[in-house]
């Protein structure tokens, strides 16, 4: 089975800009999560859909959104970026109830 | 409130010697326990799982680790550390709380040297 997929890898924005990132989940996985994680804050979760329902949230603040398709694919979007957004965002997919498998992450870079 | 703890932000162990490290959780239900292991710039690799049943656990690349309930603890160990296992290791819990949501620690950085 193929694991888990992000696009891009990486990314350099400038501040006030938005971006997307996409998520592709391991074949049969309907659960989609997301996480931040920085040197100072560490693995910090952002939000979980399931069958395109978002089921579970994180403490960030509403410039940070996603979806997920009826394909369980996912999309997070950052809107009006900030430098602390520098981040590598996680991806991680699961059945639903149990072992969350991460993808290899895009690096974002806000300058 | 649930929360994973690593006490030990990084070690050092030499090549060939064994190796423990601690994890220490709060939470509120039967925890879901999980090691992860990430390398620079790399996404999460999952060590091994505890669910239920036998307390300690068997995982890949020569990894366990035991759960002990009255102590809230899931220490990781291997018996014999190879250069290729310095990285950073994640223990989390989780749960079914309406949406499974994992609670990672800080994480604990090892060194490996020869």
């Amino acid at each position: 089975k193929a694991g888990v997929t992000q696009t891009p890898r990486y990314l350099i924005k400038t501040r006030g800009q938005q971006v997307t990132l996409s998520c592709s989940p391991i074949s049969g996985h309907r659960s989609v999560s997301w996480y931040q994680q920085t040197p100072g804050q560490g693995l910090q979760f952002l939000f979980e859909y399931f069958s395109e329902t978002q089921r579970n949230k994180g403490n960030f603040p509403g410039r940070f959104s996603g979806r997920q398709f009826s394909n369980s694919r996912s999309e997070m979007n950052v809107s009006t970026l900030e430098l602390g957004d520098s981040a590598l965002y996680l991806c991680a997919s699961s059945r639903g109830f149990d072992t969350q498998y991460f993808g290899p992450g895009t690096r974002l870079t806000v300058l | 409130a649930q929360s994973v703890t690593q006490p030990d932000i990084h070690i050092t162990v030499s090549e060939g010697a064994s190796l423990e490290l601690r994890c220490n959780y709060s939470y509120g239900a039967t925890p879901y326990l999980f090691w992860y292991v990430q390398s620079p710039g790399q996404g999460l690799q999952l060590l091994l799982k505890y669910f239920s049943g036998d307390t300690l656990v068997q995982g890949i690349k020569g990894f366990e680790a035991e759960f002990k309930r009255s102590q809230s603890s899931f220490n990781l160990r291997k018996p014999s550390v190879h250069w290729s296992d310095a990285a950073e290791y994640f223990c989390a819990v989780g749960g079914d709380t309406g949406g499974f949501k994992t609670i990672f620690g800080a994480g604990t950085r090892l060194f490996v040297k020869a």
